[in-house]
């Protein structure tokens, strides 16, 4: 299966600071998903954008998508400290009429008080 | 929202034994549930597609015959790590969409995820 790429890697900003992390993919997509992962915890489902919809907000949460590109960000605003995370994209395909989540390897997020 | 478990959450086991994972949807039923491992500070993996009452869907590069999965019902999925080896650790993870999502919108909207089982094979 094809992965998403996803940058940066890692990202460490300043408490109050915007935090934005890019999702590129390879195939047409039915959805665009962004997951956030506490260490050592499970997943966590934050938004979910589909293939027809450009922006979604959801609290400090801003997702756009770009199918022209096959990409898509995610934007929190004022970050916390409790934000500190990895965040994960993963795009929902429909491959022989099976639908299948397609993961990027996601974005360290530290956020320093 | 919807709970999907996993059980157990945490096993040790000794190298050529077989551990069963079991993954349940505790409020829906779930036609297909997905099973993945992630290795420490690496995105998730999908292992295969499990499909209420029929054969799973293995990725490539899954030995299919090593984890065997069994969809028996609309709320039990469970992945038995056959023979396991120290490779085998890792963190197994489930997860599940809402039955009629998927033909209703064309695929399923929101996939709710298990805790996580961490396998340590010595």
């Amino acid at each position: 299966s094809q992965q998403g790429e996803e940058d940066p890697q890692a990202l460490s900003i300043q408490e109050g600071e915007n935090a934005t992390m890019n999702c590129s993919y390879k195939t047409s997509i039915n959805n665009l998903q962004w997951y956030r992962q506490n260490s050592g915890r499970g997943l966590v489902h934050l938004i979910l954008i589909r293939s027809n919809e450009r922006e979604k907000h959801s609290g400090r949460l801003r997702v756009t998508l770009d199918t022209s590109k096959k990409s898509s960000s995610l934007l929190i605003t004022a970050s916390r400290a409790a934000d500190t995370a990895s965040y994960f994209c993963a795009t929902g395909q429909l491959l022989d009429s099976n639908y299948q989540l397609i993961w990027g390897a996601g974005t360290k997020l530290i956020i320093k008080p | 929202g919807a709970v999907v478990s996993q059980h157990p959450s945490w096993v040790i086991c000794k190298s050529g034994t077989s551990v069963k994972i079991e993954c349940r949807s505790l409020d829906f039923q779930a036609t297909t549930m997905f099973w993945y491992r992630q290795f420490p500070k690496q995105s998730l993996m999908l292992m295969a597609t499990s499909n209420e009452g029929s054969k799973a869907t293995y990725e490539q590069g899954v030995e299919k015959d090593k984890f065997l999965i069994n969809h028996a019902s609309l709320t039990l999925s469970t992945l038995t790590v056959t023979s396991a080896h120290p490779e085998d650790s890792s963190f197994y993870i489930c997860s599940s969409g809402r039955v009629g999502g998927f033909r209703a919108s064309g695929g399923a909207d929101t996939q709710y995820f298990g805790p996580g089982t961490r396998l340590t094979v010595l």
